[in-house]
């Protein structure tokens, strides 16, 4: 299994671009989420979902929007990049079968919007 | 909300020497999880060691361990015999369930610890 993957690893943009992040999970779970770690911070949660067709806001869901057309894949789009959303992003899936149910994180992405 | 406060933003300690990371956290559940991670240069987000509330007993993985204190809202995490491969950043993580039955849920992290190991 390759886990979570995320593409690109690095983006710089301009502020006003739009650009899609991708996620990819290749264990079956139906759940998944996307985080945000700014310098100094923990990450935080921007949207989730528990399932195809199915998604939620997290703490920080302003400037992004996502889908879920399959149980694989969960983007993670910017319509219009702003300075305040340079961050490392980070795509998450877990099983929800049992009570560990550990959260799997993928390798991060960074973008940088100038 | 729930609220993770890891108060050392920097430790450091030598090879072979132990190291306790402090986090406490607020919450008004009376059930939940914890989690520690380990965040390396390479940006991966690795889990160290996880414990339940309701479970009494201190979890430990290898050289891993933690003091949980319920009453008190604490959640250390000790590292024995430290190596060289330590050195990263460590949150402390709270799991806040998003569903009944926590199949759902989202983690709220600390603000992280760098520790420096030095040979």
């Amino acid at each position: 299994n390759a886990g979570v993957t995320q593409t690109p690893k690095f983006q710089v943009l301009k502020t006003g671009q739009s650009m899609t992040l991708q996620c990819a999970q290749d264990m079956n779970h139906e759940y998944m989420s996307w985080y945000r770690q700014d310098p100094g911070m923990g990450l935080r949660l921007i949207h989730y979902s528990v399932g195809a067709g199915i998604t939620d806001q997290g703490e920080v869901p302003n400037g992004y929007n996502v889908s879920r057309s399959t149980t694989e894949d969960f983007p993670l789009r910017l319509l219009s990049a702003a300075p305040s959303q340079t961050s490392v992003y980070f795509c998450a899936s877990n099983s929800g079968l049992n009570s560990y149910n550990e959260q799997f994180f993928g390798p991060g992405t960074r973008l940088t919007v100038l | 909300a729930q609220t993770v406060t890891q108060s050392q933003p920097e430790m450091s300690v030598q090879e072979a020497e132990t190291v306790t990371l402090s986090c406490t956290y607020d919450t008004s559940e009376s059930d939940y999880y914890l989690f520690w991670y380990k965040q390396p240069p390479s940006r991966q987000m690795i889990l160290v060691i996880r414990q339940e509330a309701y479970k009494q007993q201190n979890a430990t993985e290898n050289r891993f361990s933690v003091n949980f204190q319920k009453a008190a809202k604490s959640f250390s995490l000790k590292i024995s015999d430290s190596q060289l491969g330590d050195a990263a950043m460590y949150f402390c993580a709270y799991r806040s369930d998003l569903n009944s039955g926590g199949s759902n849920y989202k983690l709220t992290f600390g603000k992280g610890t760098l520790l420096t190991v030095n040979p």
